[in-house]
């Protein structure tokens, strides 16, 4: 199993431009999201989706859009990038059990100018 | 609202103890999770503690009191590669929903030969 893939690792946007950010999992995982980390910040939740077709805001949304058509595929697009963007951006999946733990994909560093 | 404070950052000796420290304040509680992370790289799962207690995996042990909201990871015999930062987080609500992951901002622990 690949666990979870995201691309691309390192992306430079200018202020304005859009993307998408994607994350793809190969383990047949229900829940996924997405969380952006940036220093002396933690780790924060943008957006999340307990299944496929259903996707609901977290703690930071703004900006941000999401959909789930599968399963396996959760993107993540910038609608108009601004300099407060800058982040590392991780994608997780995990069952939906109590004590299931996040699997974390390899991140993408976003830099927007 | 949810905290959750661990110290920034500790140093430590090669072949030493150190114990991190996480106090919590949380809407709920699911279960507290610890995560290494390594410099450019994903979080990975260490360890999980929903009861009171001590749990214990090989060279880490991680302890939970949930009266006084507290948690700390405790690594044994450490080892140059164990330099990596050390989140905390809290499942505040349960599986079935949002992700209710909240993260704290991570201990970075340096490890002197």
């Amino acid at each position: 199993n690949a666990g979870v893939t995201q691309t691309p690792k390192f992306q430079v946007l200018k202020t304005g431009q859009s993307m998408t950010l994607q994350c793809a999992q190969d383990m047949n995982h229900e829940y996924m999201s997405w969380y952006r980390q940036d220093p002396g910040m933690g780790l924060r939740l943008i957006h999340y989706s307990v299944g496929a077709g259903i996707t609901d805001q977290g703690e930071v949304p703004n900006g941000y859009n999401v959909s789930r058509s599968t399963t396996e595929d959760f993107p993540l697009r910038l609608l108009s990038a601004a300099p407060s963007q800058t982040s590392v951006y991780f994608c997780a999946s995990r069952t939906p059990g109590f004590t299931d733990t996040q699997y974390f994909g390899p991140g993408t560093r976003l830099t927007v100018l | 609202g949810q905290n959750i404070d661990q110290p920034t950052e500790m140093t430590a000796t090669e072949g030493a103890i150190v114990q991190i420290n996480c106090t919590y304040q949380t809407s709920g509680f699911n279960g507290l999770f610890w995560y290494q992370q390594h410099a450019g790289e994903a979080p990975t799962f260490l360890s999980y503690n929903v009861l009171d207690g001590l749990e214990e995996k090989g060279r880490f042990s991680s302890f939970l009191s949930r009266s006084k909201g507290y948690s700390y990871l405790l690594l044994k015999e450490l080892q140059m590669k164990d330099s990596a930062s050390y989140l905390c987080a809290v499942r505040d609500r349960p599986g079935g929903g949002a992700d209710g992951l909240t993260f704290g901002k991570g201990t970075h622990l340096i490890i002197q030969p």
